[in-house]
């Protein structure tokens, strides 16, 4: 099993310019969440998703969005994007307490 | 706001002395607590969880401690290693019994040689 995968690792981003940040996962896990990590942080919760066509927000979703088209994969839009969205990252999927981690995106907006 | 935070950002040990790693809890309604490693560049690991119905749980060099009368649990690492260089962070489900999780801030532990 690959786990969980996230694309691209890196981006740097315009502010204004959109993209989509990819994640998924072949564990077959119903619950995925998107987390944001900023410097000296712990991971602050964006979106989190516990099924497939089931999204909800959590602590920070402004500029955000998500949809969970199938239980593989739970991609985030950034659609104008802010220096304030400068961040890392990191998707996660779990079928109880225990999340799996992907790797990271290292996003840059400028 | 956050519900769980660590007492110190950096803890710095000597290799082969043990680590203790402190969280703090303020929902006395908490009932499932989790550690997670997180090193340089990657994604945080899970490496324990501990349930409110328990005061001790081991698993390989690691144990956590869970005092529910003043909210604290911690995180003790035997023999610490350079291998165990990374940030470590406690997290809990929020509310209790949901599957989301909140994080505290994390302490950074490094080992001196």
């Amino acid at each position: 099993n690959a786990g969980v995968t996230q694309t691209p690792k890196f981006q740097v981003l315009k502010t204004g310019q959109s993209m989509t940040l990819q994640c998924a996962q072949d564990m077959n896990h119903e619950y995925m969440s998107w987390y944001r990590q900023d410097p000296g942080m712990g991971l602050r919760l964006i979106h989190y998703s516990v099924g497939a066509g089931i999204t909800d927000q959590g602590e920070v979703p402004n500029g955000y969005n998500v949809s969970r088209s199938t239980t593989e994969d739970f991609p985030l839009r950034l659609l104008s994007a802010a220096p304030s969205q400068t961040s890392v990252y990191f998707c996660a999927s779990s079928t109880g307490w225990e999340q799996y981690f992907g790797p990271g995106t290292r996003l840059t907006v400028t | 706001g956050e519900s769980v935070g660590l007492h110190l950002p950096t803890l710095s040990v000597q290799e082969g002395d043990n680590s203790i790693i402190n969280c703090a809890y303020s929902n006395s309604a908490s009932d499932y607590f989790i550690w997670y490693k997180q090193e340089s560049g990657k994604g945080p690991q899970f490496i324990i969880d501990i349930r409110s119905n328990m005061d001790k749980r081991q698993g390989q060099r690691v144990t956590v401690l869970l005092n529910k009368t003043v909210k604290h649990l911690s995180l003790q690492i035997a023999a610490t290693q350079p291998g165990d260089s990374a940030v470590y962070f406690c997290a809990e489900p929020n509310p209790p019994g949901a599957q989301k999780l909140v994080f505290g801030q994390g302490t950074r532990l490094t080992i001196n040689p």
